[in-house]
């Protein structure tokens, strides 16, 4: 099975800071990557899928990264509605659907 | 709008069954894949399982730590997806999330559409 890593675990970051979360594979999952958002409460949501395509409505200040075994979600100037967690998601070995752990971003 | 919607959550012993619904709303639900993923509490995500649209034969795909005890179905004209729990255990306390898959042949699966989540609470 292909194992899903997050880093850092969590940060704390200021409004207008750029943030970046690294998601790595233990394996080539080519671009089947997908970025989710979570608000505590809520249900998670689609940010960027196939590693770097943005999904439609969301806000163009994220972007996606990465190929093979690495990737990046940036978040070019950090907004007060950014703060959340946000997981990986491959979906190479499909029908098998590994999350990363999460990557929390709180308020500095 | 687009929504899914669950529903049949609740607390249920060790060993018993539970069936949770999704109901879709605002798109061709025939036409998409659909997965579960739960959440347990404080935890990350898990996906558990996932069912084909009739287009690519309706068939079904499980975790392996739900595998033989879960079952996914789906009725296209209610528009209505099933997650069949049997012999639960105190493990599989989460939120439980319907979603559906945006499968394209270039950028592969993601999901696009959550609903908010129904709870499912294992205990004695």
């Amino acid at each position: 099975d292909i194992q899903m890593t997050q880093s850092p675990s969590s940060l704390s970051a200021s409004v207008g800071d750029r943030v970046t979360i690294t998601c790595r594979a233990s394996q080539s999952i080519s671009s089947y990557l997908n970025w989710y958002q979570q608000k505590p409460g809520k249900a998670p949501k689609l940010l960027i899928y196939a590693a770097s395509s943005l999904q439609s409505g969301v806000p163009s200040r994220f972007s996606g990264s990465g190929s093979g075994t690495d990737f990046t979600l940036t978040i070019s100037s950090l907004q007060p509605e950014d703060f959340a967690t946000y997981y990986c998601q491959q979906s190479y070995s499909t029908p098998v659907f590994t999350f990363g752990p999460g990557t929390k971003v709180d308020i500095k | 709008e687009v929504q899914l919607v669950e529903s049949g959550g609740g607390l249920v012993q060790p060993g018993r069954s539970l069936r949770l619904s999704c109901t879709a709303s605002g798109f061709t639900f025939g036409d998409y894949a659909m997965s579960w993923v739960r959440q347990a509490p404080g935890k990350g995500l898990e996906w558990v399982g996932f069912i084909r649209s009739k287009a690519y034969g309706g068939t079904t795909e499980y975790a392996a730590s739900v595998k033989g005890r879960f079952t996914i179905s789906r009725d296209d004209s209610k528009s209505i997806a099933y997650l069949q729990m049997n012999s639960l255990k105190t493990e599989d306390t989460a939120v439980y999330y319907c979603t559906r898959d945006r499968y394209d042949i270039l950028t592969g699966d993601a999901f696009d559409i959550w609903g908010q989540g129904t709870m499912v609470t294992v205990s004695s």
